[in-house]
């Protein structure tokens, strides 16, 4: 598999507290994603990176922010934790030819 | 709304070859991608492309707006969540909510 990883694998946090994922790759691809995974919903975009500090919103986007100061990282972070932000984040990397290669996801639950 | 679309389940026998079908309304979409998912791994690309491919057991149709993946030789170790998507543009890709893929004996 392509060098990509998401830290970290599992998280258990209160509702109100800012929570921060990372993801690290080491394939040097200008796009990287983050999606969230829910029964019913699939996998839904929640924002992309084109490169270095630029970003865009994706499909479900609200309260959730980003950031990408360098090519191999792009941070997810919750600015405050709900329940509904429950759910398991995958992030993922795409080179031109649109193919995408995830992680292994990070299991977030908000109590 | 760019959507796609895939049927939740699908069931089938060990050793029959299976089809799941899927369909998009997604805005200048040319190409199709069908992942693979276990629980508690990646997602994996099994096969992608804007015209009939086959990788291995994994055959893939196309037409404009529709694929289906095929998996012939069906085992029970193939029962998981398989996701279609499509090019929505900007190198982003619109998924289907998944098929989950059950195997009998």
């Amino acid at each position: 598999d392509a060098g990509i990883t998401q830290s970290p694998r599992h998280k258990v946090t209160e509702t109100g507290t800012p929570v921060t994922l990372r993801c690290h790759q080491t394939e040097n691809h200008r796009y990287m994603y983050w999606y969230r995974q829910d029964p019913g919903h699939g996998l839904r975009l929640i924002h992309y990176s084109y490169g270095v500090k630029d970003t865009d919103k994706g499909e479900v986007s609200d309260g959730y922010s980003v950031s990408r100061s360098k090519t191999e990282d792009f941070l997810l972070t919750l600015e405050s934790a709900t329940s509904s932000q429950t759910s398991v984040y995958f992030c993922a990397i795409s080179d031109r030819d649109y193919g995408y290669t995830f992680g292994s996801g990070t299991r977030l639950t908000v109590v | 709304k760019d959507q796609v679309f895939q049927p939740s389940t699908v069931a089938s026998s060990e050793g029959a070859v299976v089809e799941i079908f899927c369909n998009h309304s997604v805005s200048n979409a040319y190409n199709f991608f069908w992942y693979l998912h276990f629980p508690g791994c990646a997602p994996r690309l099994l096969v992608k492309g804007s015209k009939p491919s086959q990788q291995g057991r994994y055959n893939m149709t196309y037409e404009r707006f529709s694929s289906s993946l095929l998996i012939l030789q069906v085992r029970e170790a193939d029962a998981a969540v398989y996701y279609c998507a499509c090019s929505g543009g900007f190198q982003k890709l619109v998924f289907g909510t998944g098929t989950r893929l059950l195997v009998s004996p």
